[in-house]
């Protein structure tokens, strides 16, 4: 139990576009999830966390508006990079709590960006 | 402020060498300390919670304590497939759900 899918895996996309990036919980109901940004060799940035129906809060530092979240049903949260630059380039992974008390985050399997 | 501080940064080990790694926190009341496991190009992967100090959670040849100010992950015999980056991560009381990450020790087994 506990699976977290994101996608896609990978996105290339031209610089100025938009790119959706989405994350489900597979076999639990997921009463919050979160966004982390990762850097090569470097640990997880948390970006933003967001509760299903609520809007999300996010990090100091985080553009709400270059990275819209919707967190729209208790399995399906979206991260929007809105007129995506080469330096919103990286790895981008969600991660899911079930809400049962016992607080582990399950991550997916992460979401490679690549902005030309 | 929670911080965590994980050492080494990086481990080599032979095949069968058995060693620990080591996670220092300080966090204004723990409600759990989490190990994770993350492959190259993939999600970290859940290994285990503890949640005082005393604990202790074994799994094939991973094994994780917990003291006041520090959790070790003891590698036992590791093998190839052992090799991965492993983050230790914290959960304060005054965090809401929010976890704080150490920086990670990547570990290189070599046959």
């Amino acid at each position: 139990g506990a699976v977290v899918s994101q996608h896609p895996s990978r996105v290339i996309c031209k610089s100025g576009t938009s790119v959706k990036i989405e994350c489900r919980s597979l076999d639990f109901q997921a009463t919050t999830m979160f966004w982390y940004r990762q850097f090569p060799k470097q640990s997880l940035m948390l970006m933003a966390t967001s509760n299903e129906g609520s809007k999300a809060t996010y990090e100091q530092g985080v553009e709400k508006d270059k990275f819209l979240i919707n967190h729209a049903s208790l399995t399906l949260s979206t991260l929007t990079v809105t007129s995506a630059h080469p330096e919103d380039s990286s790895f981008y992974i969600c991660s899911a709590t079930r809400g049962t008390g016992l607080n582990e985050q399950f991550f997916g399997p992460g979401t490679r960006l690549t902005v030309l | 402020e929670d911080q965590v501080t994980q050492s080494p940064e990086a481990l080599r080990l032979q095949e069968g060498e058995s060693s620990s790694l080591n996670c220092s926190y300080t966090v204004s009341g723990l409600r759990g300390l989490f190990w994770y496991r993350q492959d190259p190009g993939k999600g970290p992967e859940f290994l285990f919670t503890l949640y005082s100090a005393g604990e202790e959670k074994e799994k094939e040849r991973l094994k994780a304590t917990l003291t006041k100010k520090e959790s070790f992950l003891h590698i036992t015999a590791p093998k190839p497939e052992d090799s991965a980056t492993y983050l230790c991560a914290v959960l304060g009381r005054a965090a809401g759900n929010k976890l704080t990450f150490g920086g990670g020790t990547r570990v290189l087994v070599k046959p």
